[in-house]
């Protein structure tokens, strides 16, 4: 079945530091890749579309220079917190559906998400 | 996207069939309805999604009324490790189908 690979699954850094966290589509292809953000205790909150080849959607209130994101191929999408801070620590998800889906069923897979800690 | 309603929490019995309803009053004619359920900790997993007829697959079986206003999700025989947050979600099938979570239901399957 389809897979989504996100890395790293956990990672702690200083405060200040830049994070990249990678969302691969193992077995398909994906022209749109979504980012989305959970805070404890929380549903999921999208944070915005990753289009390849050209530049990403942003959601309402989510800093586009903060969350940096590239998607420079068909099966990559990454999401770069710059310059992360404490109330940036979150548990990360990526989520892709397969580009060919949109003329059949196929539904999105999500990634086992990435647990960001910031000291 | 079209607002779901769930109830904030559920318990059922190891062993008995989960029957978690969700509302959909304001779905349009090119939705389909997701089921996706998260277990601690990790993504999302999909399970099930339906447009009008009802769908059942090895994971669980999707029941939608026929006016489209409400669904449920049912897991037949419901085991320990069915305990997680399930997620009722309408979205188009066509485009990039942009998924919304709603706060969802969490289910705990009881011994």
């Amino acid at each position: 079945g389809a897979v989504v690979s996100q890395h790293p699954s956990w990672v702690i850094c200083k405060s200040g530091t830049s994070v990249k966290i990678e969302c691969r589509s193992l077995d398909f292809q994906a022209t749109t890749m979504f980012w989305y953000r959970q805070f404890p205790k929380q549903s999921l909150m999208l944070m915005a579309t990753s289009n390849e080849g050209s530049k990403a959607t942003y959601e309402q209130g989510v800093e586009k220079d903060k969350f940096l994101i590239n998607h420079a191929s068909l099966t990559l999408s990454t999401l770069t917190v710059t310059s992360a801070h404490p109330e940036d620590s979150s548990f990360y998800i990526c989520s892709a559906r397969d580009h060919r889906a949109q003329y059949s069923n196929q539904p999105q897979h999500f990634g086992d998400g990435t647990r960001l800690s910031i000291l | 996207d079209a607002k779901t309603t769930q109830p904030p929490s559920m318990d059922c019995a190891e062993g008995r069939a989960a029957n978690l309803p969700c509302n959909h009053s304001t779905i349009s004619g090119n939705e389909y309805v997701y089921w996706y359920r998260q277990i601690h900790s990790q993504g999302p997993q999909y399970i099930i999604h339906g447009l009008k007829n009802n769908e059942t697959n090895e994971m669980a079986s999707l029941i939608i009324t026929e006016d489209r206003k409400s669904s449920t999700l049912i897991l037949p025989h419901a085991t320990l490790r069915d305990t997680a947050v399930y997620y009722c979600i309408v979205s188009p099938r066509q485009g990039a189908q942009k998924l919304v979570f709603g706060q969802g239901t969490r289910l705990t399957i009881n011994p």
